[in-house]
């Protein structure tokens, strides 16, 4: 049973430049959340889509954006990137309940803002 | 901040000790979860326990939940070196399916 994926692992991007980063569910799975990780600010949830509708959002700026397709697979867009955006990106998947077996995270993206 | 404090920050022990990380948090909870990462990368899921239980185990893991002070810890017997990582809990409350919200972590270093 394959993993979550996220695509692509490493990505090093301008300041203003936008990035789209990719993530693929556990067959079945319906719910995909992001989580931005940072050294200073821990692990930060961004958004949860289900079924192709945003669920849940964070506190974040609205240059931070995502959306659902129908297979379940996610992006997640980052518009005119700041140096404070350099972290770990993380997704998440699961069937879409409240807990179930827990949540199963990819190996992430690492961004880099230079 | 809405996340959850975890203590100690670091802890550092030998083989065969056993490790403790106490996890606090602020809001109420359908279930707590605990994950290991591993030097920066995914985050693997340990164990659940949900607000009506009190403790649950997973081999070497032991979990205990207060709802009541809004704490959990979670107990790792007999460690290895294999399981030098990080370690946070995350709460997801009822009604907002799909959130989690970490603690800061607590680095355990287990030496040979």
């Amino acid at each position: 049973k394959a993993g979550v994926t996220q695509t692509p692992r490493y990505l090093i991007k301008t300041r203003g430049q936008q990035v789209t980063l990719s993530c693929s569910p556990i067959s079945g799975h319906r719910s995909v959340s992001w989580y931005q990780q940072t050294p200073g600010q821990g692990l930060q949830f961004l958004f949860e889509y289900f079924s192709e509708t945003q669920r849940n959002k964070g506190n974040f700026p609205g240059r931070f954006s995502g959306r659902q397709f129908s297979n379940s697979r996610s992006e997640m867009n980052v518009s005119t990137l700041e140096l404070g955006d350099s972290a770990l990106y993380l997704c998440a998947s699961s069937w879409g309940g409240q807990g179930g077996n827990g949540y199963t995270f990819g190996s992430g993206t690492r961004l880099t803002v230079v | 901040s809405q996340q959850g404090e975890e203590d100690p920050q670091a802890l550092s022990i030998q083989e065969g000790e056993n490790a403790t990380m106490n996890c606090s948090y602020k809001t109420s909870i359908n279930n707590l979860q605990w994950y290991r990462q591993n030097s920066g990368r995914g985050l693997v899921h340990l164990i659940l326990i949900r607000s009506n239980e009190r403790e649950k185990h997973s081999g070497r893991l032991r979990v205990t939940l207060d709802t009541s002070k809004k704490s959990s810890s979670l107990l790792i017997t007999a460690s290895r070196a294999a399981d030098t990582a990080s370690y946070f809990c995350a709460t997801e409350g009822s009604g907002n399916t799909g959130k989690l919200i970490f603690g800061q972590g607590t680095t355990l270093q287990v030496k040979p």
